[in-house]
């Protein structure tokens, strides 16, 4: 099993520019969530889908747009990248929320 | 969801257990506590979850007060390979979202 896989690794843009972060899991999990986490913080949700057909914002789902695939797949969409949107991306998976959650590696995004 | 408040950073030496405590006062009684812990750069990784009995796994013991409004993550013999952030975070059921703080800084010295 790989678990949960995010690509790109690392992506430099320039502003305005637009790109999607891919992510799956092969766990058959239910719940998957976008977190971007800068420098000395904690994890902040993005967006979050309960199932399979469902998305909801998070806490700051601003400049971003997210598409749950099928269920094994969950992307998170730049369409017009600031400078602030600089930070390390990582999403998450867990069978049914209030469940173990697992995460991928992260993706490393500058924005110039 | 309940809140958790852990302390910023706390330090440790090698060898010695490493006891980081997380207060959860307005946790409700079907919410789990659950430990994860982020070393530098790599995605968070889950340590152990409890709901009111002390837990343990091969990675650390979690202990719960009898009232569950606070807990503490045992790491029995600290290594400086366990020198990372570890968040505390309670939740449960279908409405539960997964809320990280800023955690708790631990590192470990020679």
């Amino acid at each position: 099993n790989a678990g949960v896989t995010q690509t790109p690794k690392f992506q430099v843009l320039k502003t305005g520019q637009s790109m999607t972060l891919q992510c799956a899991q092969d766990m058959n999990h239910n719940s998957m969530y976008w977190y971007r986490q800068d420098p000395g913080m904690g994890l902040r949700l993005i967006y979050y889908s309960a199932s399979e057909g469902t998305t909801d914002k998070g806490e700051v789902p601003n400049g971003y747009n997210v598409s749950r695939l099928n269920k094994r797949e969950f992307s998170l969409r730049l369409e017009s990248a600031a400078p602030s949107q600089t930070s390390v991306y990582f999403c998450a998976s867990t069978l049914d929320n209030g469940n173990t959650i697992y995460f991928g590696e992260g993706s490393w995004l500058t924005v110039v | 969801d309940a809140k958790t408040t852990q302390p910023p950073s706390m330090d440790c030496a090698e060898g010695r257990a490493a006891n980081l405590p997380c207060n959860h006062s307005t946790i409700s009684g079907n919410e789990y506590v659950y430990w994860y812990r982020q070393i530098h750069s790599q995605g968070p990784q889950y340590i152990i979850h409890g709901l009111k009995n002390n837990e343990t796994n091969e990675m650390a013991s979690l202990i719960i007060t009898e009232d569950r409004k606070s807990s503490t993550l045992i790491l029995p013999h600290a290594t400086l390979r366990d020198t990372a952030v570890y968040y505390c975070i309670v939740g449960s059921g279908g409405s539960y979202i997964p809320t990280f703080g800023r955690g708790t800084s631990l590192i470990v010295h020679p």
